[in-house]
């Protein structure tokens, strides 16, 4: 496999389960990030990690839970969920966190809080 | 706080019309980024615009950094279905460890 991959590509959810959103790279690169995607807004930065270790919390509410085992992996482990929190999750890599580096995305878990 | 406007928000247009799409902010940014998304799929990088007052070509795509390096433009010349999708314009955020986006223009380009 090639890029950036995303499992599940689809989840639907109750607001007591408990989830994890899997993202997997394939480039080499040593930077991961989370981002939601909501209608009507910008994407926004949850979460970033360079080699492993989490440089960026983007005041991210505590039932958002990120874990970086390695350079190639990302997950988000989700708890407690509520209706607002449904949206496209795209999970993204570049080469290093600086701003001019090219991010290269998934193709996104979209989620949907019952 | 950093923000970048992009307008229009929405643009539905036919085969063969050009179209500009803008975005804009009061901050100042070292480059600015234009991605695409299409449905289905996660953003796919455009172009990186550096210097100010930069001008990129890509095939029928032309993208403009403003002097100030505050504010970008998209020109799309005879736009084609192909081009639908949603454009998105990012910037390196202030702690300089990732990027911000703006809302995006979703563009339609019917046949």
């Amino acid at each position: 496999e090639t890029g950036v991959t995303q499992t599940p590509r689809h989840l639907v959810m109750g607001m007591t389960n408990k989830k994890s959103l899997k993202c997997e790279q394939h480039l080499g690169h040593n930077a991961m990030y989370w981002y939601k995607q909501s209608a009507k807004k910008p994407l926004e930065l949850m979460f970033v990690y360079n080699f492993k270790e989490q440089t960026e919390n983007n005041s991210v509410p505590s039932r958002f839970s990120p874990e970086c085992p390695n350079s190639s992996h990302l997950f988000l482990h989700l708890h407690t969920l509520q209706p607002e929190d449904s949206a496209l999750y795209l999970c993204a890599s570049s080469q290093l966190s600086v701003g001019t580096g090219e991010l290269f995305f998934g193709e996104g878990s979209r989620l949907t809080v019952l | 706080t950093q923000l970048l406007k992009q307008s229009p928000q929405f643009l539905s247009i036919q085969e063969g019309e050009n179209l500009t799409v803008y975005c804009n902010s009061s901050s100042v940014f070292s480059s600015l980024q234009w991605y695409r998304q299409e449905p289905g799929e996660g953003p796919v990088l455009l172009v990186t615009v550096v210097t100010g007052g930069e001008v990129k070509k890509l095939k029928r795509l032309t993208f403009q950094f403003g002097d100030a390096r505050k504010d970008s433009s998209l020109h799309i010349t005879a736009a084609q279905p192909g081009d639908t999708g949603l454009y998105l314009c990012a910037g390196e955020n202030q702690a300089g460890t990732a990027l911000i986006f703006g809302k995006g223009t979703t563009l339609s380009v019917s046949s």
